[in-house]
């Protein structure tokens, strides 16, 4: 159990259609990072959310936007999906964002 | 541009045999390190970290790493690997204290056979 739970663990999408995978921290970390894996590479850094605002930003278009909630989860969104969305998301949580636990991830398949 | 670099995309090698995994980075000043895991259909875990201190890092399931400062590596070692050790290793770098995102590798699959 990796103490970070990501929803759903699986999608299929459309392209130009809109996306929401969610993640919930570990218990007692206050700060959540997403990250793409894309299949045969490392995962790229897309935001980091820390007191509800956007501490620090990857090179990801504004397509991709996050938010985070008092309790700490978290939502990734990704509109006008392209072909090259498909990956594996990643969610990491951490306590003041060093020492990250990630999640099993969400996979994305748009089509 | 900052830049994480694995040595082997994909090492095979045999129960009992000594594995090292390579890591060369590119950032000049002060580096958090780290070696993760990935096992068959399982989350990213985290093996060892390297902060500050004596640069050999002993982490978990007997795997160690040696920062060496001089040479921006930070390679990954374990004596005598088992079966179990098959999965895909990434080496990850956090730079400075302003820097909160993990620059990834692209990731060395290791297959060990019984």
């Amino acid at each position: 159990d990796a103490g970070v739970t990501q929803s759903p663990t699986h999608l299929i999408k459309t392209r130009g259609q809109q996306v929401t995978l969610r993640c919930s921290p570990k218990s007692g970390h206050d700060t959540v990072s997403w990250y793409q894996q894309a299949l045969g590479q490392g995962p790229q850094f897309i935001f980091q959310y820390y007191e509800e605002e956007e501490r620090q930003r990857g090179n990801f278009p504004d397509r991709f936007s996050g938010h985070q909630f008092p309790n700490y989860s978290s939502e990734l969104n990704v509109n006008a999906l392209l072909l090259g969305d498909s990956a594996l998301y990643l969610c990491a949580s951490s306590p003041s964002g060093r020492g990250y636990t990630f999640g099993s991830g969400t996979r994305l398949t748009v089509v | 541009a900052q830049s994480v670099s694995q040595h082997n995309h994909h090492v095979i090698l045999s129960e009992a045999a000594s594995l090292e995994l390579g890591c060369n980075y590119s950032y000049g000043g002060t580096v958090n390190l780290f070696w993760y895991v990935q096992y068959p259909g399982q989350h990213l875990q985290l093996l060892l970290k390297y902060f500050s201190g004596d640069p050999l890092v002993k982490g978990i399931k007997g795997f160690e790493a040696e920062f060496i400062k001089s040479k921006f590596s930070f390679n990954l070692r374990k004596p005598s690997v088992q079966w179990s050790d098959t999965a895909e290793y990434f080496c990850a770098v956090n730079v400075g204290s302003n820097d909160y995102k993990l620059s990834f590798g692209a990731g060395t699959t290791v297959t060990v056979r019984a």
